[in-house]
């Protein structure tokens, strides 16, 4: 079935790189997405890779998509406390004919001094 | 645009009692999403409409749970008995179109915190 899985705590120090992953299931996942949630605050859309893609870089972000294994990683370069939040992987997925999203638990990245 | 509109932000409420979480999706977004998040169970789709009509509800834990969108600026979700188990953020989403491309980006409301004691 669907299924998205996450690890659920990451920790790390500013300026260092982040690295979150994210394994799921459905293979005929047309597009798959990062959204980050703050303390308090609805997800918002972070980036997102096409399923033909194996690499996508925007800024400090960068996506990194192994369709064989299936799995997805973001990678944040230079970390800075802003960054801590919630880091959500969704992949789209067909359920009774429609697309929907199917997140995973979410990572919390904590980012310290 | 103001965003996603979630009433009210805060709920406290009593085992057994009626609760009414509120939603204003985005002007002219056809897709309206109700998601739950627990640190137990994570995100969860509850329902979501599509023009107003309830497209998949699978995701509604029980009968005691329902959701309206009488008109495409509003919708509604009950939970009648509430339970201390309903205790979570419950979260509105709106999208211009479905899940399958870039731009059907989901707009997430700011949540209702719901606790019931």
């Amino acid at each position: 079935g669907e299924d998205v899985e996450q690890s659920l705590f990451l920790s790390v120090r500013e300026g260092d790189s982040s690295v979150i992953n994210c394994t799921y299931t459905d293979s005929s996942s047309t597009y798959l997405y990062w959204y980050k949630q703050e303390p308090g605050a609805g997800l918002q859309l972070l980036t997102y890779i096409f399923s033909n893609m194996d690499m996508k870089q925007d800024q400090r972000l960068t996506v990194l998509l192994n369709k064989k294994d299936k799995h997805l990683s973001l990678r944040i370069a230079d970390t800075q406390t802003g960054d801590s939040a919630i880091y959500f992987c969704a992949e789209s997925s067909i359920s009774g004919g429609y697309n929907k999203l199917i997140f995973g638990a979410g990572t919390r990245l904590a980012v310290h001094p | 645009d103001a965003g996603v509109i979630q009433s009210p932000r805060h709920e406290v409420t009593e085992m057994g009692q009626e609760v009414t979480l509120r939603c204003k999706p985005i002007s002219g977004h056809d897709y309206l999403f109700w998601y739950r998040q627990t640190m137990m169970r994570g995100l969860e789709l509850l329902i979501y409409f599509n023009n107003n009509v309830p497209i998949d509800d699978s995701g509604m834990p029980e009968d005691r749970f329902s959701a309206k969108m009488p008109n495409a600026s509003f919708s509604t979700l009950k939970i009648q008995p509430s339970e201390p188990r309903d205790s979570a953020v419950y979260f509105c989403a709106s999208s211009l179109r479905l899940a399958g491309g870039p731009l059907d980006e989901q707009f997430f409301g700011p949540g209702t915190r719901l606790t019931v004691l």
